[in-house]
């Protein structure tokens, strides 16, 4: 079965500070690693994906991630923190022929000045 | 805006009570998704359809939830005979098998109250 787990409920940074939110993974097969993002009020939005390839993975608003298999993690970073980007972080993996998705609890992200 | 709308965004009823809500997709995407989120929770996967075709559906859904895509557009997701644990946002997603397929797009999501 597949699943993602994100250790930490909440992550608190200063703003031009670089940020990490964990996320760990178990699956059966290959890993299809995604994060997502949750502003209060809004739907989720997509970030970046780890299908295959390169272990750092650039994705939207400054955001990457780095692919660890040894580890078992993809976690997300960020070198200088926004205000902006305070909000709800998710980790998920899919299924090989993303038919499933499994989503992590989520990490709070705050950025405070 | 051509983005994953849903109908009702909030929806209050009373235990016992049928409730439908609907989801319209961006209008070129063929995969659909249905998931559940309660507080301090990260999206339950509940249902997956490719067209009219419901290929996944989750072993947690009960069988008084039920959803349908008749004509491959949008969907609609019905939960008889509510119950107070229904209490949660319901998300519905889409994406394209054209382009990057795994990418999913996520509507604004109905909150469901259950009395």
């Amino acid at each position: 079965a597949q699943s993602v787990a994100q250790p930490e409920d909440q992550v608190n940074v200063a703003e031009g500070n670089p940020l990490t939110v964990k996320c760990t993974y178990s699956v059966s097969g290959n890993p299809y690693l995604f994060w997502y993002v949750q502003y209060p009020n809004r739907g989720l939005q997509f970030l970046l994906k780890y299908i295959t390839g390169d272990n750092l993975v650039k994705g939207s608003y400054g955001f990457e991630a780095e692919f660890n298999k040894s580890q078992t993690s993809f976690h997300l970073k960020k070198p200088s923190a926004l205000v902006s980007d305070s909000a709800l972080y998710f980790c998920a993996v899919s299924d090989y022929n993303f038919n499933k998705f499994y989503f992590g609890s989520g990490t709070k992200l705050n950025v405070k000045p | 805006d051509t983005g994953v709308s849903q109908d009702p965004r909030h929806k209050i009823t009373k235990r016992g009570q049928n409730v439908t809500f609907r989801c319209d997709p961006i209008s070129e995407h063929n995969r659909l998704y249905w998931y559940r989120q309660t507080l301090g929770q990260g999206p339950e996967f509940l249902t997956y359809f490719q067209n009219e075709a419901q290929l996944e559906k989750s072993r947690l859904l009960s069988d008084r939830f039920s959803a349908e895509r008749p004509k491959g557009s949008f969907s609609t997701l019905e939960i008889q005979r509510t119950e107070q644990g229904d209490s949660a946002m319901y998300l519905c997603a889409s994406s394209s098998a054209g382009g990057p397929y795994n990418e999913q797009f996520f509507g604004p999501g109905t909150r469901l109250t259950v009395l």
